[in-house]
């Protein structure tokens, strides 16, 4: 089946340091992966929306300077969350959409917690 | 606007029960609708669709567009059903999803 593995899985951090966290599809081309951020005990909320090869797509009130999104390869997409503070902390998880065959589907990592302190 | 509603955040029934998770939704186009289930500590994973018409692990979903909803039904519940679900919409130009806040299912013995 489609894979799509983080990592890391958990990080700790300091306020002010930037943290790079991975998205790969280990078995299919993805042109296409997905960001979202989840709070404890709510939803999962779409950040941004990664194409290969081109800019990322910000949902409404996020903000793209502090998280940078790099989709390089079909099987890799980076979200670098920059000067990271406390309140950025959260469960971040990537998906990334299979397009070729079918059905169209989106599948998800396990997530990364950010800790920042 | 593109909106998802669980209006339950928990739900709570006996092993062997009916269970029904219910999902409402707003979409100005033809939406296609997702159930997602997340057991304890893993991933998120697809459990249905609705273009499907399929049983998956005994739970099925209509599509009623009347009354915008696509609740998630289970004739009984088992134990291991026990998880926190996720109604999704696929919406944009890009498919992404739109999630409902979730519904935790407890099944007890």
């Amino acid at each position: 089946g489609a894979v799509v593995s983080q990592h890391p899985s958990w990080v700790i951090c300091k306020s002010g340091t930037s943290v790079k966290i991975e998205c790969r599809s280990l078995d299919f081309q993805a042109t296409t992966m997905f960001w979202y951020r989840q709070f404890p005990k709510q939803s999962l909320m779409l950040m941004a929306t990664s194409n290969e090869g081109s800019k990322a797509t910000y949902e409404q009130g996020v903000e793209k300077d502090k998280f940078l999104i790099n989709h390089a390869s079909l099987t890799l997409s980076t979200l670098t969350v920059t000067s990271a503070h406390p309140e950025d902390s959260s469960f971040y998880i990537c998906s990334a959409r299979r397009l070729a065959g079918a059905p169209d589907e989106q599948f998800f990592g396990p997530g990364t917690r950010l800790t920042v302190l | 606007a593109q909106r998802v509603t669980q209006p339950e955040k928990l739900l709570s029934v006996f092993k062997g029960a009916p269970v029904e998770l219910k999902c409402n939704y707003s979409y100005s186009g033809s939406p296609e609708l997702f159930w997602y289930v997340q057991y304890s500590r893993q991933r998120l994973q697809l459990l249905l669709r609705h273009i499907s018409r399929e049983s998956i692990k005994g739970f099925t979903a209509d599509l009623n567009k009347g009354e915008t909803s696509f609740h998630l039904k289970k004739p009984f519940a088992q134990e291991e059903d026990s998880a926190m679900y996720y109604c999704a919409l696929r919406g944009g130009s890009q498919g992404n999803l739109i999630f409902g806040k979730g519904t935790k299912l407890s099944v007890k013995p």
